[in-house]
């Protein structure tokens, strides 16, 4: 198995919800990533895991909440989000020490 | 700190027509360079990579060579498809950590007509 797959491939929610993405792999890879992506620009790294850990947070704001539950998962709680939000949230993972990263097809997110 | 520039295009095409997108990079050491392409409404997809000087990489008639002494990475087709037309993104790792924090250009949009 060489993907990363994503739930829900779309979603709407209004600024007062409570929503959760999912992100899976079963590479056996180690460190896992969310990135925010906007039309026409390149990913925004929002949060790393390493080993299950917390290991960079790129000064995200706290209605955004990571999780990693285990290895293979990854899940980003959304509370009282805002229109900006709405964007592509891309998930990838990788092995340790200089390989590429894995992307999954993403969430296509709007807030109302 | 480090950095990737490309041409932002948009970039239009004739099918079969020969294809470069320029990528330098600015980095400490000694990076492992990346093209990802990304197909509308989908997600990213490592289309090839060179981890040292002078390295080729190759995937589905693309082509990059890792040139160090040009902090360049571009890429080469010989003869597009309708099918390549995507955003292709040049990117790069220091790999100086435990995991890989990948710093991405801005993204060069191709289209392909036939």
């Amino acid at each position: 198995d060489t993907e990363v797959t994503q739930t829900p491939k779309h979603l709407v929610m209004g600024m007062t919800n409570k929503k959760s993405l999912k992100c899976e792999q079963h590479m056996g890879h180690r460190a896992m990533y969310w990135y925010k992506q906007k039309a026409k620009k390149p990913p925004e790294l929002m949060f790393v895991y390493s080993y299950e850990k917390l290991s960079i947070n790129e000064s995200v704001p706290s209605r955004f909440s990571p999780e990693c539950p285990n290895s293979s998962l990854l899940n980003l709680h959304l509370h009282a989000l805002q229109p900006e939000d709405s964007a592509l949230y891309l998930c990838a993972s990788s092995q340790m020490e200089g390989n590429e990263q894995f992307f999954g097809p993403g969430t296509r997110l709007t807030v109302l | 700190g480090n950095s990737v520039t490309q041409m932002e295009g948009p970039v239009t095409l004739s099918e079969e027509a020969f294809l470069t997108i320029n990528c330098t990079y600015t980095a400490t050491g000694y990076p492992s360079l990346f093209w990802y392409v990304q197909y509308p409404g989908e997600g990213l997809q490592l289309l090839l990579k060179a981890t040292k000087a002078d390295d080729k990489g190759s995937n589905k008639g693309f082509e990059a060579t890792y040139r160090k002494e040009t902090t360049s990475f571009h890429l080469e087709k010989g003869s597009v498809q309708v099918s390549d037309s995507a955003v292709y993104f040049c990117a790069l790792s220091d790999g100086k950590t435990s995991y890989d924090k990948v710093i991405f250009g801005p993204g060069t949009s191709l289209s392909v007509i036939p």
